[in-house]
């Protein structure tokens, strides 16, 4: 079926960079936009960006700009989302999710919780 | 911080009709389709409902969606405790050029 698998929880260091990988399985991976989206402890959703996996053009949210690099492997099918000088109030659960055009994030990755502390 | 405005917290007793507003602006829910997802605790969300009004497959018919205007609705009728969880309107922002969230609704039923 249709999925994104998310890479394991990390541990980071404020000021180190974490990436985060998404693999898709099921569907055409060119075919369809990918968003990252992240999450707080106890917050709502937040959206980071967008991909384009055909030509790995991307569209960041400005608050992210110049932290985030969204990425693309397409001989694996796998997403990358990187974020650097990481302070604590990146501590959140971060997703991706397939772009539906017209419908909407689905599916979603089961999420990966980055935590970051000294 | 998000642009798109919920209520929140909702409750109701099993049964009962529950409804969740969601309200924006004529850049976001104004322009554009108006999706809603449904994140259970501890799990990811999932997409409830897209193009204002409509349902993916599985998503029982007791969920429904509405827009007027720059605001929309999202209503649980029937209310089962299965649906305890929080609920988010999202759609595009012309004006940011991004995916907007609305900040989250908790659902709880007595």
């Amino acid at each position: 079926q249709e999925q994104l698998v998310q890479s394991g929880a990390e541990v980071k260091k404020p000021g180190a960079s974490v990436k985060v990988s998404c693999k898709a399985s099921g569907y055409t991976f060119t075919s369809y936009y990918v968003h990252w989206v992240r999450q707080a402890p106890g917050q709502g959703l937040e959206w980071m960006g967008i991909i384009n996996p055909s030509g790995g053009s991307t569209s960041y949210v400005q608050k992210f700009q110049g932290r985030v690099t969204m990425t693309r492997d397409t001989s694996t099918n796998t997403l990358y989302m990187e974020l650097s000088r990481l302070r604590s109030e990146d501590t959140a659960v971060y997703y991706c999710a397939r772009e539906r055009h017209s419908i909407g994030l689905d599916p979603w990755g089961q999420g990966t919780l980055v935590t970051v502390s000294s | 911080q998000s642009v798109l405005t919920q209520p929140p917290s909702a409750s109701g007793t099993p049964g009962q009709r529950v409804t969740i507003s969601c309200s924006g602006s004529s850049s976001n829910i104004g322009t554009n389709t108006v999706n809603w997802y449904q994140q259970l605790p501890g799990t990811a969300p999932k997409l409830l409902i897209y193009s204002d009004n409509q349902r993916p497959s599985g998503v029982p018919d007791r969920f429904s969606g509405s827009k007027s205007g720059t605001s929309a609705s999202l209503a649980i009728s029937g209310l089962q405790s299965e649906d305890e969880a929080d609920y988010y309107c999202a759609a595009w922002d012309d004006s940011l050029n991004g995916y907007v969230f609305g900040t989250g609704t908790k659902v709880t039923v007595l």
